[in-house]
């Protein structure tokens, strides 16, 4: 059974500040990991989807990393804002998606 | 537009009783999910569709009985609701279901349901 954790459960940073936030999963027999940001009352808004063949995937101030072999995966926010402030969810596919509980982070301004 | 839509945004209801929440998605997907989350924000699938196909349940109760008309709309049925079914249920959408799709999820809103 996969299992899919997230650490730190919460985060509170200043403004202008990197962000590391790490998912570890059991089970390496993965097709893809994907990351969510969930804002409070809202649903949740795919952010990476990185496949299984893949080390990387970027967009803008978002990078996230991913080791199979070691079932890991970081996603990095650069420089962030206080717009960025919501919980961040990582999920793993095999055949099906199984989340992790989130890091809820908080950007001070 | 709302990409994938989800009604009622909150529903308030006592214990014994039948309840849906509907869902439709206007990405053209094939495949749509009911997940649930619950106090401790754990996300959950429940069902998934693959062209009005039912392709997961995952140990559900059968007081929980998902309807498909078509692609694009997937209903939750609640029969004889209990206070354990307090939780937001999701539901999402995905271009394709195969086992290696890499399609990511696009999410509703939410349905915040509350048994007292």
């Amino acid at each position: 059974k996969q299992e899919v954790t997230q650490i730190p459960a919460a985060l509170s940073v200043p403004e202008g500040e990197n962000l590391v936030l790490n998912c570890s999963f059991t089970d390496s027999a993965i097709y893809n990991l994907q990351w969510f940001r969930q804002d409070p009352g809202k649903g949740l808004t795919s952010l990476l989807l990185i496949q299984s063949s893949q080390r990387e995937q970027t967009s803008g101030r978002l990078n996230a990393s991913l080791d199979k072999s070691s079932g890991r995966s970081t996603l990095y926010i650069a420089a962030s804002q206080p717009g960025d402030s919501a919980t961040y969810l990582c999920a793993v596919k095999d055949y099906k998606l199984s989340f992790g509980a989130g890091t809820t982070v908080t950007v001070r301004a | 537009d709302t990409a994938v839509s989800q009604t009622p945004k909150y529903l308030v209801t006592q214990m014994g009783n039948d309840k849906s929440i509907k869902c439709e998605q206007n990405l053209g997907h094939d495949t749509m999910y009911w997940y649930k989350q619950d106090s401790k924000k754990f996300l959950k699938i429940m069902f998934s569709y693959n062209n009005k196909e039912l392709i997961i349940n995952e140990t559900v109760p059968n007081r929980f009985s998902p309807k498909s008309p078509d692609k694009a709309h997937l209903n939750l049925h609640i029969n004889s609701l209990e206070l354990g079914d307090s939780a937001v249920y999701f539901c999402a959408s995905s271009q394709e279901f195969r086992q290696g799709g890499n399609s990511p999820l696009h999410f509703g809103n939410g349905t915040r349901l509350t048994v007292t």
